[in-house]
């Protein structure tokens, strides 16, 4: 059971909206920035977002983060069929002294 | 080109231990906190461990307090994770990540990891 919870999977079609949910509590995303990776299969995870909105140079602005209270959301507009991959989202906890993550959402492209 | 490659995984029987590598490139290492995450078949990541800059400051996951232990050589760009007693739940593929992390006031903790290796995979079975 992860700390983070997110919902299992999500789709859309190409050229849609699509956000994907993350929610903690006081002691995790209520009280620090959120970040959000990207695993495409067999890879390594890519960081997308810091800081709650930050993107690292290279993440194009279709994607975006946004966080309110103690929940947080990855919105990717023009939704592209390499989008295609597993999201997860993650938060210092101040009560487990490290950082925690979503269970991971899976994202089709359909 | 900023790099991280790991290595040392391995199939190991319970009981046993492994000593995983992460050699790192393009940035300077002692510059930065790196931590060690893993992600077991099937399912999500789980942060293992992290260190300070100078080796100064370790810090663990409490389930695995006392079995593994995090360390680095800033003068080989290394960094390692002395696994021992190995289980099968610590089946999975280890990544090693280079870690951003401070805190502000105003908004609590950032940490967040912006560079990763490919991974190596450890084994623990009979």
């Amino acid at each position: 059971q992860s700390v983070l919870t997110q919902p299992p999977s999500a789709s859309g079609t190409p050229g849609q909206r699509v956000t994907i949910s993350c929610s903690g509590s006081s002691s995790n995303i209520g009280s620090n920035t959120v970040n959000w990776y990207q695993q495409l299969p067999g890879t390594a995870p890519k960081l997308l977002i810091h800081s709650n909105n930050q993107r690292p140079s290279g993440v194009p602005d279709r994607l975006s983060g946004s966080k309110s209270g103690t929940s947080a959301s990855l919105a990717i507009s023009g939704l592209q069929s390499e989008d295609e991959a597993d999201y997860y989202c993650a938060a210092w906890d101040d009560s487990l002294n490290g950082p925690v993550f979503g269970g991971g959402t899976k994202l089709t492209v359909l | 080109e900023v790099q991280l490659v790991e290595s040392g995984g391995g199939l190991v029987q319970p009981g046993g231990s492994l000593r995983l590598s992460c050699a790192a490139s393009g940035f300077t290492f002692s510059s930065y906190w790196m931590s060690w995450v893993r992600q077991a078949p099937g399912k999500g990541l789980e942060w293992v461990a992290n260190i300070k800059q100078d080796g100064g400051e370790k810090y663990y996951v409490d389930s695995l307090k006392g079995r593994f232990t995090i360390s680095r050589d800033n003068g080989k760009n290394s960094l390692y994770l002395q696994m021992n007693s190995l289980r099968a739940e610590d089946t999975a593929v280890y990544y090693c990540a280079r870690t951003h992390t401070w805190w502000l006031r105003s908004v609590g903790y950032h940490y967040y990891m912006d560079v990763w290796g490919k991974g190596t995979t450890v084994t623990v079975s009979s």
